[in-house]
């Protein structure tokens, strides 16, 4: 199993370009979850899906766009990239019975100038 | 990465001693609390949980404390070793259907040979 799989791992933006960051995981599991995480401020949710076909918003959710169409796809889009989204980008995903034990990501480093 | 390690309290101690680190928790429904551990350059990786009608966990070398009443949390880890040097991070699961954890900021264990 490869687990939880972040593409790209850096990334440098212009302000206003969009992109998608991806996360892949092969373990089955139900629930998925995008995190930021700035120096200083632990990781805080961006958005979260419980299953395919649903999504829900987390503590900083503006700026950003998901959608769960498989199980093992939930892609992080930022439509208009600004530089206050620079950030490490943590994508995780756990089973529904074991929900506090969740896998992440290598994370995505991302600089937006 | 390095970054993260950046403004975060931070608890030295010398390898074999033990260390502590402390938590404070802001939601009192939550109904797991969870420790995960953030090696330099990679994503956090789960350590321990516990349940909200516990007051004591323990693991392989590590033990978690929950005081309610002060919305307390804490980590034990015994004889510190080199390989134990990362950012920890305490969660509150909120339970219910969303699965939704809150991550807090960090804290920075340094273990001095």
């Amino acid at each position: 199993n490869a687990g939880v799989t972040q593409t790209p791992k850096f990334q440098v933006l212009k302000t206003g370009q969009s992109m998608t960051l991806q996360c892949a995981q092969d373990m089955n599991h139900e629930y998925m979850s995008w995190y930021r995480q700035d120096p200083g401020m632990g990781l805080r949710l961006i958005h979260y899906s419980v299953g395919a076909g649903i999504t829900d918003q987390g503590e900083v959710p503006n700026g950003y766009n998901v959608s769960r169409s498989t199980t093992e796809d939930f892609p992080l889009r930022l439509l208009s990239a600004a530089p206050s989204q620079t950030s490490v980008y943590f994508c995780a995903s756990s089973y529904r019975d074991t929900k506090n034990i969740q896998y992440f990501g290598a994370g995505t480093r991302l600089s937006v100038l | 990465g390095e970054s993260v390690g950046l403004h975060l309290p931070t608890l030295s101690v010398q390898e074999g001693d033990n260390s502590i680190i402390n938590c404070a928790y802001s939601n009192s429904a939550s109904d797991y609390f969870i420790w995960y551990k953030q090696e330099s350059g990679k994503g956090p990786q789960f350590i321990i949980d516990i349940r909200s009608n516990m007051d004591k966990r323990q693991g392989q070398r590590v033990t978690v404390l929950l005081n309610k009443t002060v919305k307390h949390l804490s980590l034990q880890i015994a004889a510190t070793q080199p390989g134990d040097s990362a950012v920890y991070f305490c969660a509150e699961n909120y339970g219910g259907a969303t699965n939704k954890l809150i991550f807090g900021t960090g804290t920075l264990l340094a273990v001095q040979p």
